[in-house]
């Protein structure tokens, strides 16, 4: 049984350009929240998707989109990059309404 | 959501020693649970303690929950190198609703 998978492992991009994560999420699971996390610091939450929507939202610009497919894998996007947004970013998946959260490793993202 | 905060923001001991963590929150919750993260990689789930519970144990891990203090410890007992991570609570509550995540302790086993 898979866990949680992210895709790719590494990116680097340059100021301004888009970036696309991608996500599937552990066997059974249906929510798949996302988390950047910056160097030294804790992960901070994005967003959450369940049922294809987007259902809680943290305090992040509209340039950070989403979406959640039928299958409930998952895509986190940014626009315009900026040199701050250089950070792991995590997929957590969870069955709705099961507390606990299934990460992925991560994705690297360098913004030059 | 709330997140917790945890304390100390670093902590450094031998193996074998105990680790002693701790986090507090603002207001009520369902649970809390407590990560763990490697270097570099994601989270991973350790424990959950419920509302009604006061300590829980798992393995070497023993959690405590007071939420007249609105407070949680997480003592790891015998410490291992491989204990070396960062450590973040997670306040609970409405089943459904995001984790938000504190900044962490982190801990360094040395042998």
């Amino acid at each position: 049984d898979a866990g949680v998978t992210q895709s790719p492992t590494h990116l680097i991009k340059t100021r301004g350009q888009q970036v696309t994560l991608r996500c599937s999420p552990k066997s059974g699971h249906d929510t798949v929240s996302w988390y950047q996390q910056a160097l030294g610091q804790g992960p901070q939450f994005i967003f959450q998707y369940y049922e294809e929507e987007e259902r809680q939202r943290g305090n992040f610009p509209d340039r950070f989109s989403g979406h959640q497919y039928p299958n409930y894998s998952s895509e986190l996007n940014v626009n315009a990059l900026l040199l701050g947004d250089s950070a792991l970013y995590l997929c957590a998946s969870s069955r709705d309404r099961v507390e606990k959260l299934f990460f992925g490793s991560g994705t690297q993202l360098s913004v030059l | 959501s709330q997140q917790g905060e945890e304390d100390p923001q670093a902590l450094s001991i031998q193996e074998g020693e105990n680790a002693t963590m701790n986090c507090s929150y603002k207001t009520s919750i369902n649970n809390l649970q407590w990560y763990r993260q490697n270097s570099g990689r994601g989270l991973v789930h350790l424990i959950l303690i419920r509302s009604n519970e006061r300590e829980k144990h798992s393995g070497r891990l023993r959690v405590t929950l007071d939420t007249s203090k609105k407070s949680s410890s997480l003592l790891i007992t015998a410490s291992r190198a491989a204990d070396t991570a960062s450590y973040f609570c997670a306040p609970g509550h409405q089943a459904g609703t995001a984790l938000i995540f504190g900044k962490g302790t982190t801990l360094s086993v040395s042998s």
